[in-house]
């Protein structure tokens, strides 16, 4: 199975700068099919971005996915107090789904 | 738009069984493909496995493969995961959400198992 991993563990930033998150897989990711998603404590996983770098309707523009193969980045640019959360990276392959361990993002 | 909820949290004592339902609005199952993923504390997600309740098809993640089932009722518009055996490292909070993809949208809002003798 691909193994993703995060980085970093944690990230601790204050409002208005720039969190740069990584996610990086044992070998490449079919077609790039690579989900981000924000979780909060007490709720379920929500998807922001799949594949990839396309966003889903309601995501704000602030949070950007890019990269590809291997290695994939969420950038969230100037964020915002709702934004500090667990991030987590999933992909599918030969009917596996496997998600990294993530990262999370907490306020300075 | 699509809304799965799920079944309330439950106690099981080691060595029991426990199943957690998934009921759909908003759309007939039968158009959907189904995921159950669990969460252990402090943990990522872990897929557990889907069912695509229209042709009955389902695949399970292999370290689940021997003692989880899922099933779907059309005519509830429900989904259910069984899963036997149960241990102190099943203790989980359990999600069902609909395939978008290959990723997960929406979720469940969480079904608490708690393992314990």
């Amino acid at each position: 199975d691909i193994v993703l991993t995060q980085s970093p563990a944690t990230l601790s930033l204050s409002p208005g700068e720039t969190a740069t998150l990584s996610c990086r897989a044992s070998r490449a990711v079919r077609h790039d099919f690579l989900a981000w998603y924000q979780q909060k404590p007490g709720q379920p996983p929500r998807l922001l971005i799949y594949p990839a770098s396309t966003k889903l309707v309601g995501t704000p523009d602030r949070f950007i996915g890019s990269g590809s193969g291997t290695d994939f980045t969420l950038t969230i640019n100037s964020l915002e107090p709702e934004d500090f959360a667990v991030y987590y990276c999933q992909q599918y392959e030969n009917s596996i789904m496997t998600f990294g361990q993530g990262t999370r993002l907490e306020t300075k | 738009q699509v809304q799965l909820v799920q079944s309330g949290s439950e106690v099981k004592k080691p060595g029991s069984s426990v199943r957690v339902s998934c009921k759909a609005s908003g759309g007939s199952i039968t158009n959907f493909n189904l995921a159950w993923v669990r969460q252990a504390p402090g943990q990522g997600p872990e897929w557990m496995g889907s069912i695509i309740p229209l042709f009955n098809g389902r695949n399970y993640a292999p370290s689940f493969q021997d003692r989880l089932t899922i099933t779907a009722n059309k005519s509830s518009n429900t989904v259910y995961m069984d899963l036997t055996s149960l241990t102190s490292g099943d203790t989980a909070l359990y999600f069902c959400a609909r395939r978008h993809g290959d990723a997960f949208d929406p979720w469940g809002q969480g079904t608490q198992v708690t393992v314990s003798s």
